[in-house]
């Protein structure tokens, strides 16, 4: 079992809709997540952090955290075209900041 | 502008020969590190640095050196390269050393060992 878990896609949403992707980790110890975006080539960038359980938003962005259940999600709003990008899963300890990270979801807006 | 720079960016190479591929921050970053990505396989650890004289072995450690002399520089060395360590690498730094640090990425660097 890979620690982060993502699916590859790719998800293929219409332009304005919801993109909903998903992750899930397997070390109970993580206490922080992030989310990167990547355009093919560039470096990744991240998007949003999220910390405590519940929900965090962040204009289009909204992050959810589950810890009991293991699984952190981000919901895009409004997808535009430029969202068109691979959406990396990171998940870290409080302690020594390793950075472990999905194989991410590659998401496809499409007009 | 705060950046994390990397050079070069493209390299080919053969297998054998010596090589280095730069890392510097000018954010006065405490922790860097170097990734490598691979399709497939995503984004894995390769070394990091918690501080200047401080550094340790990350997911993928084998064929790797590193040193932190200087804060803002963390170069990565390739003794003698292989072609399994043709890849996309990223170095990446922090402000601090907890797991709460946001980490910022390189521009990266494609490598092709021939």
């Amino acid at each position: 079992q890979k620690e982060v878990e993502q699916n590859s896609g790719p998800l293929s949403v219409p332009e304005g809709a919801i993109a909903s992707l998903n992750c899930t980790y397997s070390d109970r110890g993580s206490q922080s997540f992030f989310w990167y975006r990547q355009y093919s080539g560039k470096s990744p960038e991240l998007i949003m952090f999220i910390y405590s359980n519940g929900d965090k938003e962040d204009g289009r962005f909204t992050a959810q955290l589950n810890k009991a259940s293991q699984y952190v999600s981000l919901l895009i709003r409004d997808s535009q075209p430029s969202d068109s990008a691979t959406y990396l899963c990171a998940v870290n300890k409080a302690a020594g900041n390793k950075l472990t990270f999905g194989g991410g979801t590659r998401v496809l807006v499409k007009p | 502008e705060a950046q994390v720079t990397q050079n070069p960016r493209y390299l080919i190479t053969v297998t054998g020969k010596k090589l280095t591929v730069t890392c510097s921050q000018n954010m006065n970053h405490e922790y860097m590190s170097w990734y490598r990505q691979d399709p497939g396989l995503g984004l894995r650890q390769i070394y990091y640095s918690m501080n200047v004289e401080v550094t340790d072995k990350g997911d993928v450690p084998e064929g790797y050196k590193v040193s932190r002399k200087e804060k803002r520089n963390f170069p990565l060395i390739l003794e003698s390269p292989s072609p399994n360590q043709t890849s996309l690498y990223f170095c990446a730094s922090s402000f601090g050393t907890s797991g709460y640090n946001e980490q910022f990425f390189g521009p990266g660097t494609r490598l092709t060992v021939l």
